[in-house]
């Protein structure tokens, strides 16, 4: 089955601008999280959605925010873009809800955004 | 608050030697620990989990709680292992995963 798609895989943006980045889970999963992973700090959490309602956040600024659709597909929104936003933006999928077995997350292959 | 530390950002070894990536957690309650691989120019794949105790392309991972250590082993390394390998803490399903800032491993003939 397809794994978890991120769209676009490439981006590049103005400082001051908005972005929003697309994610489509494995079909099943209703777990969804984003990571920012950087050069400097590594891979860092940003938010974690489950049946549409945002669980858990990480400690960013609420120029990050996201959303979750029915159909589980994910979306996050940078807002005021800072040349510091440049990353890589993960995001990962997982089976089961919290309580569940853990069977760990799918990451897709990541959007790199690039503010300039 | 949960955190993972991997202390070696490079460690490099020679084809058929032993491998020993470190890993330890802070976390007062009882985590479950993962290991992620990312090979070059390819996403990051979970490698074990320390809940199903399976050996993957020869790895393996225990939790000793007492060290609060999950370190990943390989008796045997191959140049193919080479890669960045992660550790991970999740406090349970549904929740963030915690990295660590991962490791390097270089593996030359």
């Amino acid at each position: 089955k397809a794994g978890v798609t991120q769209t676009p895989r490439y981006l590049i943006k103005t400082r001051g601008q908005q972005v929003t980045l697309s994610c489509s889970p494995i079909s099943g999963h209703r777990s969804v999280s984003w990571y920012q992973q950087t050069p400097g700090q590594g891979l860092q959490f940003l938010f974690e959605y489950f049946s549409e309602t945002q669980r858990n956040k990480g400690n960013f600024p609420g120029r990050f925010s996201g959303r979750q659709f029915s159909n589980s597909r994910s979306e996050m929104n940078v807002s005021t873009l800072e040349l510091g936003d440049s990353a890589l933006y993960l995001c990962a999928s997982q089976l089961a809800g919290q309580g569940g077995a853990n069977y760990g997350y799918t990451f897709g292959s990541g959007t790199r955004l690039t503010v300039v | 608050a949960q955190r993972v530390t991997q202390p070696e950002k490079l460690l490099s070894v020679f084809k058929g030697a032993p491998v020993e990536l470190k890993c330890n957690y802070s976390y007062s309650g009882s985590p479950e620990l993962f290991w992620y691989v990312q090979y070059s120019r390819q996403r990051l794949q979970l490698l074990l989990r320390h809940i199903s105790r399976e050996s993957i392309k020869g790895f393996t991972a225990d939790l000793n709680k007492g060290e609060t250590s999950f370190h990943l082993k390989k008796p045997f390394a191959q140049e193919e292992d080479s890669a960045m390998y992660y550790c991970a803490l999740s406090v349970q399903a549904g929740t963030a995963l915690i990295f660590g800032k991962g490791t390097t491993l270089s593996v030359s003939s």
